[in-house]
């Protein structure tokens, strides 16, 4: 079966980045785009982007354009999610998601900026 | 990019009453609607694409209608594990943006 699994909760200084990932198996990788939604607490999705993992090419909501790095490495099956200069906003729940609709989900990963 | 609202917000419910969620898009975006259930603490799980096709494994009392700039997700007979907040999301144009929520509650 699909299986989306992300990395742990992440605590980072504002200002600092984290890199987020997303382990996929049970489908063939290159088939489908992987696409990052975020969820701050208490509060609605917000999506974040996708990317093409035969490509390689990706693209963002302009509200993250410059801060986040979309990649993947195809010989393990796994897509990362690299978010820069953060700030407290940024806390939330990341989700990594198979193809649009949104058929599959990862488990989600907190991340925490905090001084 | 393509705003989205949905109606109401909140609302409770009997079980086995029919519920209503209502979602209105910026412009038009024909038939790329999809509907998502969250549960608190998981993640949102698809229950309705393409305005109105039910996802594999969804329960028949989930229906999905509307185009253009209106849809509907109807819970036809509400059930205690319905019990989530509910999201729209517009696949036409990225950003493939989401709805506020509607939640759910048993009344």
């Amino acid at each position: 079966q699909v299986q989306l699994v992300q990395s742990g909760a992440e605590v980072r200084k504002p200002g600092a980045s984290v890199k987020v990932s997303c382990k996929a198996s049970g489908y063939s990788f290159t088939t489908f785009d992987i696409h990052w939604v975020r969820q701050a607490t208490g509060q609605g999705l917000e999506w974040m982007g996708r990317m093409t993992p035969d490509s390689g090419h990706w693209i963002s909501a302009q509200k993250f354009q410059g801060r986040v790095t979309l990649t993947r490495n195809g010989s393990i099956t796994t897509a990362y999610m690299e978010l820069s200069s953060l700030r407290s906003e940024d806390t939330a729940v990341y989700y990594c998601a198979r193809a649009i609709p949104l058929e599959d989900w990862g488990q989600g990963t907190l991340v925490t900026v905090s001084s | 990019d393509i705003q989205m609202t949905q109606s109401p917000s909140s609302l409770s419910a009997s079980v086995g009453d029919r519920v209503t969620i209502t979602c209105r898009a910026s412009q038009s975006i024909y038939s790329y609607l999809n509907w998502y259930q969250q549960k608190p603490g998981k993640a949102p799980k698809l229950l309705i694409y393409a305005a109105s096709s039910l996802q594999s494994g969804v329960p028949s009392r989930f229906s999905g209608s509307g185009s253009g700039t209106d849809f509907t997700l109807t819970i036809s007979s509400l059930q205690p594990e319905d019990i989530a907040t509910y999201y729209c999301q517009q696949s036409y144009n990225t950003p493939f943006t989401f709805g506020p929520g509607t939640k759910v509650d048993i009344k």
